[in-house]
């Protein structure tokens, strides 16, 4: 089946603590995002990516960091620097061209010890 | 600031009624519309897409754009239960970024 995952479900994280969530696309898609999302808000862009080993910073990148080694890949590090990570995570993927329709995983929901 | 701005709700309609959902936004170089339903603690899924003036229908649902005014607006007819949840208005603008509003609750009553 071709989709985006993302794990874990659940994730806490103590105070100081660096965490990362994951997520893979199989849909050769080219863009990758992530987006926070608080209760009763929308969605916020943190980082995306439109090509392998390059990303730029969303609305509210500050206290987080990403990589793009892969296609596939496109982890996010929640750093200590990041006082307030409680939300739920979503990342999405489009194809880079056309509509840029972006389809969203499941998602990861944060929590602080 | 680009801003795409939606009616919180909560906003409830009978079933088998017509549920319209309202979406302005503020940057009129804005290219595509989305529209995503997300039900409560899951992510988004998207329900249609439109780029043209006017309307576009896919089964139940109507999209409608009006780029003069800056206003789309989705309609659901013959609403079930099951159409309960957040609906999210998604703007792509001339930075070719989403801008997503906060969504209406939408409640359908049995």
């Amino acid at each position: 089946d071709g989709g985006i995952t993302q794990s874990p479900k659940y994730l806490f994280r103590k105070e100081g603590q660096n965490v990362t969530l994951s997520c893979e696309q199989n849909l050769n898609h080219d863009a990758m995002y992530w987006y926070r999302q608080d209760p009763g808000q929308g969605l916020r862009l943190i980082y995306y990516s439109q090509i392998v080993n390059d990303f730029q910073k969303g609305d509210i990148a500050e206290g987080y960091s990403v990589s793009r080694e892969k296609k596939e890949s496109f982890p996010l590090t929640v750093t200590s620097a990041q006082k307030n990570p409680t939300a739920f995570y979503l990342c999405a993927s489009s194809t880079f061209t056309g509509a840029e329709t972006q389809y969203f995983g499941p998602g990861t929901r944060l929590l602080v010890l | 600031q680009k801003e795409v701005e939606q009616n919180s709700g909560p906003l409830s309609v009978p079933e088998g009624a017509i549920a319209s959902l309202n979406c302005t936004y503020s940057d009129r170089g804005s290219q595509s519309f989305f529209w995503y339903r997300q039900y409560s603690g899951k992510s988004p899924e998207l329900i249609m897409f439109i780029y043209s003036n006017g309307d576009k229908e896919d089964g139940r649902f109507t999209a409608q754009l009006n780029k003069a005014s800056q206003y789309v607006s989705l309609l659901i007819r013959d609403s079930q239960p099951s159409d309960s949840a957040t609906y999210l208005c998604a703007v792509q603008g001339s930075a070719r970024q989403l801008t997503f509003g906060s969504g209406t609750q939408l409640t359908v009553l049995p």
